[in-house]
């Protein structure tokens, strides 16, 4: 059965101070790994699709990177606008779903 | 506003009741689908339709029922639910495989059972 864990839970930023998070996952036959981002009252924004260990993305102050096990999300100087809650998910080849982490409330302070 | 319009917003019903969430999607996809998004809890796929066919069925009770008449239109035919139900109702889209872009979601009907 597949796994998405995402770290932390909550993260408390100022401005302007990078942090990573982190999703860890176990899963048969990885097709992708997908960052979404979600405002509250929203449904989730894809941010990344990431195929192959080594493989990294960037947008804007975000870069997502990926390993055999798992995937950071690093957010570069941070800005208030970036609060939300960053979403991972894992899809298998041999199915269609995308299983989804809890995961990570982001609140960035001016 | 974005490619996948979910109606209505917010839906408060009784226990009784029968209702409909719709979903429309305008991206010329071929798959969609229907998620449940709870308080503390990962989103759980509910029903996943490719090219208008149920293709998956994640152990949904039949208080819920799909209905996906084209490839552009998805409904959840809601009747007798309970209170644990509450939640946000996520529809999403996607081209067959659900590569590259991901899914495409929308804002979701969050749904208050009385």
């Amino acid at each position: 059965e597949d796994q998405v864990t995402q770290s932390p839970e909550a993260l408390r930023l100022q401005e302007g101070e990078s942090s990573s998070l982190n999703c860890s996952y176990t899963v048969s036959g990885l097709r992708g790994l997908f960052w979404y981002r979600q405002d509250p009252g929203k449904g989730p924004e894809f941010l990344f699709t990431l195929y192959s260990a080594g493989e990294e993305k960037e947008k804007e102050r975000l870069k997502a990177t990926l390993t055999k096990k798992e995937s950071f999300l690093h957010i570069t100087a941070p800005k208030p606008e970036d609060s939300a809650t960053y979403l991972c998910a894992v899809q298998r080849y041999s199915g269609y779903a995308l299983n989804f982490g809890k995961g990570t409330s982001l609140l960035v302070t001016p | 506003e974005t490619g996948v319009t979910q109606t209505p917003r917010h839906l408060v019903m009784g226990m009784t009741n029968k209702k409909s969430l719709k979903c429309e999607q305008h991206l010329g996809h071929n798959a969609m689908y229907w998620y449940k998004q709870s308080a503390k809890k990962p989103l759980e796929l509910m029903f996943v339709y490719s090219l208008e066919e149920r293709v998956e069925n994640n152990s949904v009770p039949s208080r819920f029922s799909p209905e996906c008449p084209n490839s552009s239109h998805l409904f959840l035919h809601l009747h007798t639910l309970q209170p644990e139900d509450s939640a946000l109702y996520l529809c999403a889209s996607s081209h067959l495989g659900g590569g590259g872009d991901g899914y495409t979601f929308g804002s979701g009907t969050r749904l208050t059972v009385v």
